[in-house]
């Protein structure tokens, strides 16, 4: 079974800092990545995912498969950035997503 | 579209109380997900639907758990009887397989079993 991990629970930077929140997964084939994101008061929501290859709000996330690791990172973080945010991977080849525990970002002014 | 709609927003019942949490996915939507939130588990998978049908139920706890699909447009998940350990908020979402699987999530129903 697909297992997900986000190391750390909390993280907090500075206004303008570069952030990195960190999502490693066990599944060794290859499953489709998200991330989604939930704003204070809000409901969970997609940032992106790793087929698009886009940036989302400044985010991008890198696939790599050698380190099952999906890392997203934001060079200039804001403070509208505080979130938390879950990484997500599919399960095996069906629509079924793994949610990892979670990483809460706080941006300081 | 006013996107998932989930109701009620909140419950607090007793335990052994019957509870039922509904469901309304978006239009056009053929996948339909229930999730529990808690704090010591975080997001966890019950159950999804695609076309009406149970795919995947590995993730409901116990028998007291049930949920069903009548139709396209409404979705439940029942619990009975209740215990405290079920409290939780609990997520419905919805997706379109050809729309690349992105799941669109309810505000959710924070469920209180006392």
């Amino acid at each position: 079974a697909q297992r997900v991990t986000q190391p750390e629970k909390l993280l907090s930077v500075f206004k303008g800092a570069p952030v990195e929140l960190k999502c490693n997964y066990s599944y060794s084939g290859s499953p489709e990545l998200f991330w989604y994101v939930q704003y204070s008061r809000q409901r969970l929501q997609l940032l992106l995912r790793h087929i698009s290859r886009e940036s989302i709000k400044g985010f991008t996330a890198d696939l790599n498969k050698g380190e099952t690791s999906f890392h997203l990172k934001k060079p200039f973080a804001q403070e509208e950035d505080s979130a938390m945010y879950y990484c997500a991977p599919t399960q095996g080849g069906s629509e079924k997503l793994v949610f990892g525990k979670g990483t809460k970002l706080t941006v300081n002014p | 579209d006013a996107g998932v709609i989930q109701s009620p927003r909140h419950e607090v019942t007793e335990m052994g109380q019957e509870v039922t949490l509904r469901c309304k996915p978006i239009s056009g939507h053929n996948s339909l997900f229930w999730y529990r939130q808690t704090m010591m588990r975080g997001l966890e998978l019950l159950i999804y639907f695609n076309n009406n049908v149970p795919i995947d139920d590995s993730g409901m706890p116990e028998d007291r758990f049930s949920a069903k699909m009548p139709n396209a447009s409404f979705s439940t998940l029942k619990i009975q009887p209740s215990e405290p350990r079920d409290s939780a908020v609990y997520f419905c979402a919805s997706s379109q397989t050809a729309g690349g699987n992105i799941q669109y999530f309810g505000a959710g129903t924070r469920l209180s079993v006392l």
